[in-house]
């Protein structure tokens, strides 16, 4: 079955760069869902989008943007990057709007920033 | 803050006994969810409990949930090595996630 698919996998960028995280939903799942999960902490919500809408915003830097596609596929923009945006970027996704239903994880985008 | 808290934060058994993490939360919610993470990988879904439901059963998993004292429990029967992971409650409206309970399993 096909999952939630992120990438790159992997991302190295040094202070003050720019990063673009892409998440790529479940065939009909119309939500998607952007987590930080930084070293040894828990996973920290940022944003979420439902039919291409913003739904719900967190904890998300002003310096991040993020926007869902005609697709539904995500991207997570970060511009100016500091070191502490090091962390695991998780994208999830549910099927029919945001509220009572199960998300499915990605593998997850490390990033690194140096 | 909506999100789950979960107690204990490690806990450490051997291999065949059973484990039980708590959950506590602050608002009304329609469900709550129990995820698991296995270190550096994403979250994946465990079980899902309704705000009417009271207890569910799902394989080597049960979960209980008290809607008046606002808490829910996860217990793992019979644990197993593959079972070491972090795991965490999820108390939706606002989709995130408590500290997370870190169970280590040994053989």
């Amino acid at each position: 079955a096909a999952g939630v698919i992120q990438s790159p996998r992997h991302l190295i960028k040094e202070k003050r760069e720019t990063a673009t995280l892409k998440c790529y939903p479940i065939p009909r799942h119309d939500t998607v869902y952007w987590y930080q999960q930084g070293p040894g902490q828990d996973p920290q919500f940022l944003i979420s989008f439902y039919e291409k809408m913003q739904s719900d915003k967190g904890s998300i830097p002003d310096r991040f943007s993020a926007q869902q596609f005609s697709d539904y596929h995500s991207e997570l923009n970060m511009s100016s990057l500091e070191l502490g945006d090091s962390a695991l970027y998780f994208c999830a996704s549910s099927p029919q709007g945001p509220g009572a239903n199960v998300l499915t994880f990605g593998a997850g985008s490390r990033l690194t920033v140096l | 803050s909506q999100q789950g808290e979960e107690d204990p934060q490690a806990l450490s058994i051997q291999e065949g006994e059973n484990a039980t993490m708590n959950c506590s939360y602050k608002t009304s919610i329609n469900n709550l969810q129990w995820y698991r993470q296995n270190s550096g990988r994403g979250l994946v879904h465990l079980i899902l409990i309704r705000s009417n439901e009271r207890e569910k059963h799902s394989g080597r998993l049960r979960v209980t949930l008290d809607t008046s004292k606002k808490s829910s429990s996860l217990l793992i029967t019979a644990s197993r090595a593959a079972d070491t992971a972090s795991y965490f409650c999820a108390a939706f409206y606002k989709l995130s996630f408590g500290a997370g309970t870190t169970v280590t399993v040994r053989a």
